[in-house]
């Protein structure tokens, strides 16, 4: 089955303890995104990568990192969280996205994340 | 959301017609897209927009004014499972890949 696999689904830290949340898609796809939503806010863009070894800051990337080793996964990266990163993550990801292509987002089942 | 302006929240009853409203700044626009969006759940693609125009695609219509930085998605007979919230998302050519969410118009369906 086609399909954006997130884990944990909810994960409960403390302030500064690292942590990594796991994105795989099983759909070839290049392009892939991580989303934070808060209500109020709506979705708003961490990081994408267009295709391996590349990424790139979106709107809120302060306090995050991530890699693209592989086509098929992009972890999120939280080096020392804070209370103001919790909120509900989804990982995304699609054929492609550029001036020639646009495609549709396929969703991961989303991280509910608080940090104390 | 950045740049991209909808209503909280909208009620209709069921059977019903709602447009939602969409609008957004038009400098290095590439591309609309409406996302839906169930509590709890992930969003899920509805349509796409680049040129102007109504696309129509079962109970759900999407239309895009380019010149007017203006969307909406118009559903149709409404039913309860269309309760949900409604996303609109522009694409923009300032960064490939960079697309921004609004935050989100929260429709809701009663008998």
């Amino acid at each position: 089955e086609a399909q954006v696999t997130q884990n944990p689904r909810y994960l409960i830290t403390v302030t500064g303890k690292k942590l990594t949340v796991t994105c795989s898609q099983n759909m070839n796809h290049e392009y892939m995104s991580w989303y934070r939503q808060d209500p109020g806010l709506g979705l708003r863009q961490i990081y994408y990568s267009m295709n391996v070894e590349v990424t790139d800051k979106g709107d809120v990337p302060e306090g995050y990192k991530v890699s693209r080793k592989e086509k098929r996964n992009f972890p999120l990266i939280l080096e020392s969280p804070s209370p103001n990163q919790t909120s509900l993550y989804f990982c995304a990801s699609s054929f492609r996205q550029g001036a020639a292509t646009n495609e549709k987002l396929f969703f991961g089942s989303g991280t509910q994340l608080s940090v104390l | 959301g950045q740049n991209i302006d909808q209503p909280t929240e909208m009620t209709a009853t069921e059977g019903a017609i709602v447009q939602i409203n969409c609008t957004y700044q038009t400098s290095g626009f590439n591309g609309l897209f409406w996302y839906q969006q169930h509590a709890g759940e992930a969003p899920t693609f509805l349509s796409y927009n680049v040129l102007d125009g109504l696309e129509e695609k079962g109970r759900f219509s999407s239309f895009l004014s380019r010149s007017k930085g203006y969307s909406y998605l118009l559903l149709k007979e409404l039913q309860m499972k269309d309760s949900a919230s409604y996303l609109c998302a522009r694409l923009t050519t300032d960064s490939w890949g960079k697309l921004q969410f609004g935050a989100g118009t929260q429709v809701v369906v009663t008998p």
